[in-house]
């Protein structure tokens, strides 16, 4: 069955500082991957998507993720974190019914 | 794209009461997620909705909880019946293709 982990629950960077939020699919396939940004009350917001073209994705608000299909990863990184990045995270991938699966979130931090 | 007029945004109710959440999809759509995001938790399916047939549930959510309508290709509501303090939830619905998911602006559910 299709899963997707994320490996940490919290990240807490300074601003600034490089970001790397980790996330981990299993797929008998390659599957279409997300990262979705949920700000505090707020909707879900797409950052970026993944669906079978370039392994190197940028997405908006500077932020990028890049396939590896050896490592089944899909992490999203950001070389310099502003506070306005403080937000809960989802890796999520889009299995052969059209089903999201999500990860459990990352809720990044930034300390000023 | 789509665009997903989710409401109510938000609610206060009583236990033992229900409340009927409805999305309106400005497009034609086969079928509607409706997913739960407790707090501090990730989303979690509920079920998936077809226009024309009964809506599939996942483990853990039965009908006579979460009964829900799909009366046509555009619109989609969700019922909490007789709701406790547990079911205080966002509750989302989203449509999906195979590149991208769209979701509501959630619907902010507190029972008291």
């Amino acid at each position: 069955a299709q899963s997707v982990t994320q490996l940490d629950s919290h990240v807490s960077v300074s601003e600034g500082t490089p970001v790397l939020l980790r996330c981990n699919y299993s797929s008998s396939y390659s599957p279409s991957l997300f990262w979705y940004v949920q700000h505090p009350n707020k909707g879900l917001q797409l950052l970026l998507k993944y669906t079978s073209a370039a392994t190197l994705v940028k997405g908006i608000n500077g932020f990028e993720a890049e396939f590896k299909k050896s490592e089944t990863s899909f992490h999203l990184t950001k070389p310099s974190a502003h506070m306005s990045d403080a937000a809960e995270y989802f890796c999520v991938a889009l299995d052969s019914n059209y089903q999201l699966i999500w990860g459990a979130g990352t809720k990044l931090i930034i300390k000023p | 794209s789509a665009v997903i007029s989710q409401k109510p945004s938000r609610d206060i109710c009583q236990r033992g009461t229900s409340l009927t959440i409805q999305c309106q999809v400005d497009s034609q759509v086969t079928m509607m997620f409706w997913y739960r995001q407790q707090p501090g938790q990730s989303l979690t399916l509920i079920a998936t909705a077809n226009q024309g047939s009964e809506a599939t549930y996942e483990s853990g959510f039965v009908i006579d909880k979460f009964p829900i309508s799909r009366p046509n290709l555009t619109f989609s509501t969700l019922t909490v019946s007789n709701m406790s303090p547990e079911d205080s939830s966002i509750y989302l619905c989203s449509v999906g293709g195979s590149t991208e998911a769209f979701f509501g602006q959630g619907t902010r559910l507190t029972v008291v």
